[in-house]
């Protein structure tokens, strides 16, 4: 099935430190969407973003919805253990499918 | 804390076998969609519902069936299960409208045995 381009796959950082993933589409979406999800869980939603271009900020999570909607990234700023877990960016066009990438798998080392 | 729930959490079938999940939407959304999430994946649509009516497919065969209930409630339904069945399977709700935002279950563990 369909799959955005999602990179890196895994990280493994040290506490404190920064944190950068991104994903690539061949289609445009009108919506991209960031989810956090943890073992036996589903996913929870980080950020939303709907306009080109739009940068959104939940606490020290930052996502950007590219100009071209064909891609978005997410920083995480001055990691804390809690953060570990599998990140997935889902796009999505009006009310329909989500369309999601293969997961960053992040490990934080205290 | 979504407010979706899905049940049973685990679940062992063998090939050849039937198995439905369930889901309890969030209150007051009326649109559920399934997808299924294969280890080390990302969720893969299956499909969706939106007022009782399918909404929507992914590339899964007929043998992947749906209802949704005058509740909003719904259930996936797998005939003549396959060993590439097992999965994680997520059910997430939405309120139809401009930003309709999905929000997810824990998922049934289903293995195929």
């Amino acid at each position: 099935g369909q799959q955005l381009n999602q990179s890196p796959q895994s990280m493994f950082i040290q506490e404190g430190e920064d944190v950068s993933m991104n994903c690539t589409s061949s289609s445009i979406f009108n919506t991209w969407l960031w989810y956090k999800q943890e073992p036996g869980e589903g996913p929870v939603l980080l950020i939303a973003l709907y306009k080109a271009g739009e940068l959104t900020s939940n606490g020290r999570l930052t996502a950007q919805f590219g100009i071209t909607r064909k891609d978005s990234f997410l920083n995480i700023s001055a990691s804390i253990p809690s953060d570990a877990g599998i990140y997935f960016c889902a796009g999505q066009m009006g009310a329909q499918k989500l369309v999601f990438g293969q997961g960053t798998r992040l490990t934080i080392n205290p | 804390e979504t407010g979706v729930t899905q049940s049973p959490t685990h679940l062992i079938k063998t090939r050849g076998q039937q198995v439905t999940l369930r889901c309890s939407s969030q209150s007051g959304h009326n649109t559920v969609s399934w997808y299924q999430q294969a280890l080390g994946q990302g969720p893969q649509f299956i499909f969706q519902y939106y007022r009782e009516e399918e909404n929507g497919r992914g590339n899964f065969p007929p043998r992947f069936s749906g209802l949704q209930f005058p509740n909003y409630s719904s259930e996936l339904n797998v005939n003549a299960l396959e060993l590439d069945d097992s999965a994680l399977y997520l059910c997430a709700s939405s309120l139809r409208s401009l930003r309709d935002i999905q929000y997810f279950g824990a998922g049934t563990r289903l293995s195929v045995l």
